[in-house]
């Protein structure tokens, strides 16, 4: 168990340009989320997938972010346009969730996070 | 809408002191809470996770109470240390461990 791994660990940017940013989750999860937070706030929900699918997309996520999940393994965040704004930690968690229709009561295990700033 | 609360936001206490940090959310269907510790620039570190059927959990020095019908749940620290500074969030999860929502955290300071 090697944990959550994101990366880059920090992005300094202009406003305008694009960004990427990569989680690997623990091997065996199938469960990926993504979590945005911003200095002196809990983190706040963006997108889930389960395995390769994306199952949820916050009214944060507009429609400058996309993340794909494209084999069930690693995921991508893409922020288009960057704007002040976007200024934040971007947090990645896993889980494992059992079968279908059954759910583990599992801990979400998370990442160092991805701190963007924008210029 | 399920909305967190924690108070107090920050608190600080003297080496060797118990404390209790406090939690409670508006919306009593939950599945789970978890309680975790941030460390400042770095990522969640889970510490406790109750399920929705229980009424506590114990590791080590940390014990956390769920009392699912008032909307509440508080993490005890036991004998606080100075390495237990940090940022505690808790959170909690909707029926299929659906994504968390969070409070704003409680930071904590130790003084050795």
């Amino acid at each position: 168990d090697t944990g959550v791994s994101q990366n880059p660990r920090h992005k300094i940017t202009k406003r305008g340009q694009n960004v990427t940013f990569r989680c690997d989750p623990i091997s065996e999860h199938n469960r990926l989320y993504w979590y945005r937070q911003t200095l002196g706030q809990g983190p706040e929900f963006l997108t889930y997938f389960q395995n390769e699918a994306q199952l949820e997309k916050s009214r944060l996520l507009s429609d400058r972010f996309s993340a794909e999940r494209p084999k069930g393994s690693f995921s991508t965040l893409e922020i288009q346009r960057t704007e002040q704004g976007d200024s934040a930690m971007y947090l990645c968690a896993s889980s494992l969730v059992h079968g279908t229709g059954r759910f583990s009561n599992q801990p979400q295990h998370f990442g160092d996070g991805t701190r963007l700033s924008i210029l | 809408k399920q909305e967190v609360t924690q108070i107090p936001a920050a608190l600080s206490v003297p080496e060797g002191e118990n404390l209790v940090l406090n939690c409670s959310f508006t919306d009593s269907a939950i599945y789970n809470l978890q309680w975790f510790r941030q460390d400042p620039g770095k990522g969640l570190t889970s510490l406790l996770l109750i399920q929705s059927s229980q009424r506590e959990q114990t590791s080590g020095r940390l014990n956390a109470s769920l009392d699912k019908s008032s909307g509440r749940s508080t993490l005890y620290i036991a004998a606080s240390q100075p390495g237990d500074s940090a940022t505690y969030l808790c959170a909690t999860a909707g029926s299929g461990n659906t994504p968390l929502v969070f409070g704003k955290g409680t930071r904590l300071s130790v003084i050795a």
